[in-house]
């Protein structure tokens, strides 16, 4: 069974570039949730997605986008790239809370390290 | 408010039992997590317990409620080099599923 997956390792890029992260969940998961965890800081939540919408927005600017794919798998954009947002970018998949209320607890990806020259 | 406080550094022996504290202000959270991180990895879910509950125990780790002083705390039995890691408390509030972290408590245990 496989766990949730994230693409790439580790990216470097420059200022004011646009950036996408990708993210496939553990199998059998339908929600998609996206955490920025900067250096020596716990993560902070971005946004959810569930049936290919935005149901749930942390307090992020609107460079921060995502989309989610019929087969469930989810992308992040960050457009206009700046220092700051050099961090760990963590995917979290769970099964909607619909189904269960204790099914619903997020199971984490490697991340993504993301470094802002 | 929605947050989330832990002690930063936490140092024992081999053998000993770490005890982690963690505490809260949302009193609508519903399910309170613990999760483990090494270094340049991802997080590993390690328990949870449903805000109605008291204790919850799984192997080595015990997890404590006080939903009264909103104060959760993780127990670990014999701690070992291989449980070196930071580990974050998280909050999941009823409004939705977004989770709440804490700063970390960074575990180190001396041989």
């Amino acid at each position: 069974d496989a766990g949730v997956t994230q693409s790439p390792t580790h990216l470097i890029k420059t200022r004011g570039q646009q950036v996408t992260l990708r993210c496939s969940p553990k199998s059998g998961h339908d929600t998609v949730s996206w955490y920025q965890q900067a250096l020596g800081q716990g993560p902070q939540f971005i946004f959810q997605y569930y049936e290919e919408e935005e149901r749930q927005r942390g307090n992020f600017p609107d460079r921060f986008s995502g989309h989610q794919f019929p087969n469930y798998s989810s992308e992040l954009n960050v457009n206009a790239l700046l220092l700051g947002d050099s961090a760990l970018y963590l995917c979290a998949s769970s099964l909607d809370r619909t189904s269960g209320r204790a099914r619903d607890t997020q199971y984490f990806g490697p991340g993504t390290r993301l470094t802002v020259l | 408010g929605e947050d989330v406080e832990q002690s930063l550094f936490l140092s024992v022996r081999e053998g000993d039992s770490s005890v982690i504290n963690c505490t809260y202000t949302d009193s609508s959270s519903t399910y309170l997590y613990w999760y483990k991180q090494e270094p340049g990895a991802g997080l590993q879910l390690l328990t949870y317990i449903f805000s109605n509950m008291d204790m919850k125990q799984d192997q080595r780790l015990t997890v404590l409620l006080n939903k009264k002083d909103k104060h959760l705390s993780l127990r670990i039995a014999d701690t070992q080099t291989g449980d070196s890691a930071i580990y974050f408390c998280a909050e999941r509030g009823d409004q939705g599923g977004k989770l709440i972290f804490g700063q970390g408590t960074e575990l180190s245990v001396k041989p």
